[in-house]
């Protein structure tokens, strides 16, 4: 079936630093993927529409200046945490649509900012 | 906001059936019922979908009321495994660019 992959799975970096996590479907072309956050013991929080060669769109509260989303290709998108802080740690989370088929999501990333 | 409601929790011994009850008052003719579970620290994991009749697959049984205002998720013989935290969310089906909200899903425990 499909499969949405998603890179790194965990990742530690310094305080002030930016992070970049890559999101692709491997067997299909996705015109629009979803970025999703999520804090210990809560539900998924939508981030953002990330749409092949037009810029994302994102949700209330989400700085697009700190969570820059590219999606330069049918099958790549990105998400950069810029100048991470503790209190973007997280765990992230991809997903993608094949056509007009069911939502598929990536295995996350956990994000530990020291 | 998401569109539908589920309990928080639900526990089920091993080996019987674990049915999850959603509510989704407020869909539309063209959304889809979706369920989804998620093992801590995975990204979400597709289990069942449907429109307005009851569906069946290797996993699960998709449950859908006649007026489409609630649905239950059936696992027929609950293992170990089953732990997890379930989502049902409603979607267009023929809209895979339409974004998706989520609840807070019902945290299942499956007792030995």
């Amino acid at each position: 079936g499909a499969v949405v992959s998603q890179h790194p799975s965990r990742v530690i970096c310094k305080s002030g630093t930016s992070v970049k996590i890559e999101c692709r479907s491997l067997d299909f072309q996705a015109t629009t993927m979803f970025w999703y956050r999520q804090f210990p013991k809560q539900s998924l929080m939508l981030m953002a529409t990330s749409n092949e060669g037009s810029k994302a769109t994102y949700e209330q509260g989400v700085e697009k200046d700190k969570f820059l989303i590219n999606h330069a290709s049918l099958t790549l998108s990105t998400l950069t945490v810029t100048s991470a802080h503790p209190e973007d740690s997280s765990f992230y989370i991809c997903s993608a649509s094949r056509g007009h088929e069911k939502l598929f999501f990536g295995s996350g990333t956990q994000l530990s900012v020291l | 906001d998401a569109k539908t409601t589920q309990p928080p929790s639900m526990d089920c011994a091993e080996g019987r059936a674990a049915n999850l009850p959603c509510n989704h008052s407020t869909i539309s003719g063209n959304e889809y019922v979706y369920w989804y579970r998620q093992i801590h620290s995975q990204g979400p994991q597709y289990i069942i979908h449907g429109l307005k009749n009851n569906e069946t697959n290797e996993m699960a049984s998709l449950i859908i009321t006649e007026d489409r205002k609630s649905s239950t998720l059936i696992l027929p013989h609950a293992t170990l495994r089953d732990t997890a935290v379930y989502y049902c969310i409603v979607r267009p089906q023929l809209g895979g660019y339409q974004k998706v909200t989520f609840g807070t899903g019902t945290k299942l425990q499956v007792i030995p």
